[in-house]
């Protein structure tokens, strides 16, 4: 089966600058993940969707950050304004009732984004 | 409140010889704890996972324990291969829900 799509892979950008990132989770997954990692560090859940609802945001920095998955399948996040400290991969991850349990989460390549 | 690390962030390893990836955690309500490689450029990729009702789960050439007393999940990977090279998560999950909570991460480098 095709795995979670994301784009872009890179982003470079200057600070107060807006960007957004897409997500294409696996087919038939209704739970989809967005996640931050800092360079050397675990990821860390920004927010999670089930189908279009949002389920757990207590991570997202709501004053810049914003995600919707409108139709229940593909996800953007966007950050405006980004800040340095932004910089970070941006990866996307779903999971569904297929594969060894519901809670496994099948991530993305994530998206590298750079803030100068 | 919720921590799930690691002790050691880079492990050397001999090509052919067995690897131990420790982790230690602080949640007792997880019910699920559950292992990822992840390689430079890709996202994390599940190796491995045990309920918390279980204190040992075998996978082909890796081995998960789990010891609730001290709190401390390890992962074992047996005859390490240079495919092996790469950052492993201990990740935790929450009884309700399906939020993971990541730890820090190791480098294991395998060397030839």
């Amino acid at each position: 089966e095709a795995g979670v799509a994301q784009s872009p892979r890179y982003k470079i950008i200057e600070k107060r600058q807006s960007v957004a990132f897409w997500c294409n989770p696996i087919s038939g997954h209704a739970t989809l993940y967005w996640y931050q990692q800092i360079l050397g560090q675990g990821p860390k859940l920004l927010i999670q969707f089930q189908n279009n609802g949002v389920v757990d945001d207590s991570q997202l920095p709501k004053d810049r950050f914003s995600a919707e998955r409108l139709k229940g399948v593909d996800s953007t996040l966007k950050i405006q304004p980004a800040k340095l400290e932004d910089s970070a991969v941006y990866l996307c991850a779903s999971s569904g009732l297929a594969g060894r349990g519901p809670y496994e989460q099948y991530f993305g390549p994530g998206t590298r984004l750079t803030v100068t | 409140g919720e921590n799930v690390g690691l002790h050691l962030p880079t492990l050397s390893v001999q090509e052919g010889d067995n690897s131990i990836i420790n982790c230690a955690y602080s949640n007792s309500a997880s019910d699920y704890f559950i292992w990822y490689k992840q390689e430079s450029g890709k996202g994390p990729q599940f190796i491995i996972d045990i309920r918390s009702n279980m204190d040992k789960r075998q996978g082909q050439r890796v081995t998960v324990l789990l010891n609730k007393t001290v709190k401390h999940l390890s992962l074992q990977i047996a005859a390490t291969q240079p495919g092996d090279s790469a950052v492993y998560f201990c990740a935790e999950k929450k009884a309700a829900g399906n939020k993971l909570t990541f730890g820090g991460g190791t480098r294991v480098l395998v060397k030839p």
